[in-house]
C-alpha cells in the first residue's frame, strides 16, 4: 500500500517563502508529484520528481529524497493567489492528505 | 485546447437513489481516471481506463459503483444505490497515456446524498 503524510495547515506572509513537506510509505516508488487545488476548483499539476534533487519551475520548486522517503514543495515570493490546498502524490494513484496554505498580508 | 469536461456540476439525491456522472477527456488522451474526493481529503482513485479497457479498479466499490468508457473517449460513472458516505466531489482526469505523470483534471461533480 501507499500513504503520504502532509501537515494539514500552513500560514505564511505575502512575499515570504514557505515549504510544504510530504513523507511517504510506498510499496513501489515511481516519483512524487505535486498539485495545487483552490477551493471548489480542479487540482492543477505543479511538478514531478522522479529522481533525488530539486526541480525548479518559476516561483515553485520541488525536492525529493528517496533515501529519506521525503519530499517538499517550496513556494517563493508568496502571493495571495497562492492560498490553496497542495497535495503530493505517488503519481496517478495515491494522493497525500493535503496541506491548506493560507497567505496573509 | 479544451479541458476535461464534467457534468453535472452539482447533484443532490436521497440515499438509495441512483446517480450518474459524465466526463469527456481532452481530445486524444488515452487514459482516463475517476477520483472521489471527500471534503478535507486528497483525491482517491476509483478507476483507471486505458482507451476502453480497465487498468485499475481495485478501489472501486463494485457492489454499488460502476464505470464505463465504451468507445474509449467519454466515460460515465454510476452509483446505485447511493449511501450517505458517498457525498463527495467526483473528479475526472485524463492524460495522454498511462505513464504520463501530469494529469489534467475536470472541475468535478459535487454530490450530496441526503
Amino acid at each position: 500500500g501507499q500513504s503520504l503524510e502532509q501537515p494539514s495547515e500552513v500560514t505564511a506572509v505575502e512575499g515570504a517563502i514557505v515549504q510544504i513537506n510530504c513523507t511517504y510509505q510506498t510499496s513501489g516508488f515511481y516519483g512524487l508529484s505535486w498539485y495545487q487545488q483552490h477551493d471548489g476548483g480542479a487540482p492543477t499539476f505543479l511538478s514531478y520528481n522522479a529522481l533525488d534533487g530539486l526541480e525548479e519551475t518559476g516561483r515553485f520548486s520541488s525536492f525529493l529524497s528517496r533515501s529519506d522517503s521525503y519530499g517538499y514543495l517550496l513556494l517563493q515570493e508568496l502571493q495571495m493567489k497562492d492560498s490553496a490546498s497542495y497535495f503530493c502524490a505517488a503519481p496517478r494513484v495515491t494522493f497525500g492528505t493535503g496541506t491548506k496554505l493560507q497567505v496573509i498580508p | 485546447e479544451a479541458g476535461v469536461a464534467q457534468s453535472p456540476r452539482y447533484k443532490i439525491i436521497e440515499k438509495r437513489q441512483s446517480v450518474a456522472f459524465w466526463c469527456n477527456p481532452i481530445s486524444g488522451h488515452a487514459t482516463l481516471y475517476w477520483y472521489q474526493q471527500i471534503l478535507g481529503q486528497g483525491p482517491k482513485l476509483l478507476i483507471q481506463f486505458q482507451n476502453n479497457g480497465v487498468v485499475d479498479d481495485s478501489q472501486l466499490p463494485k457492489d454499488r459503483f460502476s464505470a464505463e468508457r465504451l468507445k474509449g473517449v467519454d466515460s460515465t460513472l454510476k452509483i446505485q444505490p447511493a449511501k450517505l458516505e458517498d457525498s463527495a466531489v467526483y473528479l475526472c482526469a485524463s492524460s495522454p497515456d498511462g505513464t504520463s505523470e501530469k494529469l489534467f483534471f475536470g472541475s468535478g461533480t459535487q454530490l450530496s446524498v441526503l
